[in-house]
């Protein structure tokens, strides 16, 4: 069964600052991995989708990378701003676009 | 992007009744619809799968009589929660894919349900 881990839980930084946010799965054998926004309340918003055969993807101030073979994918965020502040959670995707969630990483920037 | 519609966005029911949550593809056709279920600081966690014109097929754990869900038409999937209890408060989200979504999955904006 896939398990998905995301680190920290938590994060609060000043505005401007770069970060990077952590996601682990447990299973190599993925179809891809997204990563989403979530604000309270709603639902959620797909910032990036990376392929299995993909090693990163690039939106903007978004990055995400995927490193299959060791279970692990970065979302790094440049010069983050107070609009950023959300929930990313971290979802890897399996045939016929089954996603297993991890918990979320809630994201405070501070203006 | 493709826009899935998800209606209401909250509602607040005594125990013992039923809540209809409606989930509509706006610009797509949506062969496919995930429906999951979120408490409070946790992930989302999949209840279940619905392909249009099919029965649903649940996830390990989810009561089929108890959440009963219809995917009548490639716009819409309705989920249905049965004699609610308290217990059953949480936040629904639905989402949906098609042929034309480049495997990309569009969610709706989430139902909070309350059961009194």
């Amino acid at each position: 069964k896939q398990e998905v881990t995301q680190i920290p839980a938590a994060l609060s930084v000043p505005e401007g600052e770069n970060l990077v946010l952590n996601c682990s799965f447990t299973d190599s054998a993925i179809y891809n991995l997204q990563w989403f926004r979530q604000d309270p309340g709603k639902g959620l918003t797909s910032l990036l989708l990376i392929q299995s055969s993909q090693r990163e993807q690039t939106s903007g101030r978004l990055n995400a990378s995927l490193d299959k073979s060791s279970g692990r994918s970065t979302l790094y965020i440049a010069a983050s701003q107070p609009g950023d502040s959300a929930t990313y959670l971290c979802a890897v995707g399996a045939s016929g676009s089954r996603l297993t969630f991890g918990e979320g990483t809630q994201l405070t920037v501070n203006p | 992007g493709a826009v899935v519609s998800q209606h209401p966005s909250w509602v607040i029911c005594k125990s013992g009744t039923s809540v209809k949550i409606e989930c509509r593809s706006l610009d797509f056709q949506a062969t496919t619809m995930f429906w999951y279920r979120q408490f409070p600081k946790q992930s989302l966690m999949l209840m279940a799968t619905s392909n249009e014109g099919s029965k649903a097929t649940y996830e390990q754990g989810v009561e089929k009589d108890k959440f009963l869900i219809n995917h009548a038409s490639l716009t819409l999937s309705t989920l249905t929660v049965t004699s609610a209890h308290p217990e059953d408060s949480s936040f629904y989200i639905c989402s949906a894919y098609g042929p034309n979504t480049n495997e990309k999955l569009f969610f709706g904006s989430g139902t909070q349900l309350s059961v009194l």
